[in-house]
């Protein structure tokens, strides 16, 4: 069974970092792509960026609005997917979702949710 | 980047009903490779969003037949030929020929 689980949202300051976590299991992780995924409080879904598979040498793509200011990553050894989010801005609050990544999200974890505020 | 403009915004729905959702793109979703990326994804009510319906018209696994999708270039729907209870939610049409987009959503509800 495919399962993704998100981990480390909580409250920060604007100005902050936070580094998110997708624990997967199920699959041969280094076979798939693996994206992150937001959405806002009663919003539509943001696709934030994704890594590549192994056969696609891990490289990454970012959406304009966060490139710079977050990096996706990935422990191969370990199956854990990584969202390192710096520079937090108030409309940055939202629940952040992984999702395995095949041209479309497949699976999707539960979500964790990230508020930026003083 | 590619914007998604699904309606209605809202669907009231009795049970047993037909539903139809369209989703425009601003672009063709047509790939270079012949492929065109559209997907459907349903979030119920506290959960996160689950696939439905991939490539314009293919069924995920487990997705009920009572689920298609249809459509092509800028221009897609998705049917529910026979509505329950648990089809109830909010659903998102995206594409992912360009970088990855989805639209606002259309809410399902009953009448």
């Amino acid at each position: 069974e495919v399962k993704l689980v998100e981990s480390g949202g909580g409250l920060v300051q604007p100005g902050g970092s936070l580094r998110l976590s997708c624990a997967t299991s199920g699959f041969t992780f280094t076979d798939y792509y693996m994206s992150w995924v937001r959405q806002p409080p009663g919003k539509a879904l943001e696709w934030l960026g994704f890594i590549r598979n192994k056969a696609n040498g891990y490289t990454t793509e970012y959406s304009a609005s966060v490139k710079g200011r977050f990096t996706i990553s990935r422990d191969n050894s370990q199956s854990i997917l990584y969202l390192q989010m710096n520079t937090l801005r108030a409309e940055d609050s939202a629940t952040y979702y992984c999702a395995r990544d095949t041209r479309a999200m497949d699976y999707w974890g539960q979500g964790t949710s990230v508020t930026v505020s003083s | 980047d590619v914007v998604m403009t699904q309606t209605p915004l809202s669907l009231p729905v009795s049970l047993g009903d037909q539903a139809s959702i369209s989703c425009r793109s601003s672009q063709s979703l047509v790939h270079s490779n012949g492929n065109t990326y559209l997907h459907w994804y349903l979030q119920k009510p506290g959960q996160s969003p689950k696939l439905l319906i991939y490539k314009v018209s293919n069924r995920f696994s487990g997705v009920p037949d009572r689920f298609s999708g249809s459509g092509s270039g800028t221009d897609f729907t998705l049917k529910i030929s026979r509505v329950e209870a648990e089809d109830l939610g909010v659903y998102f049409c995206s594409q992912s020929t360009h970088v990855p987009t989805f639209g606002g959503g259309t809410k399902l509800e009953i009448k």
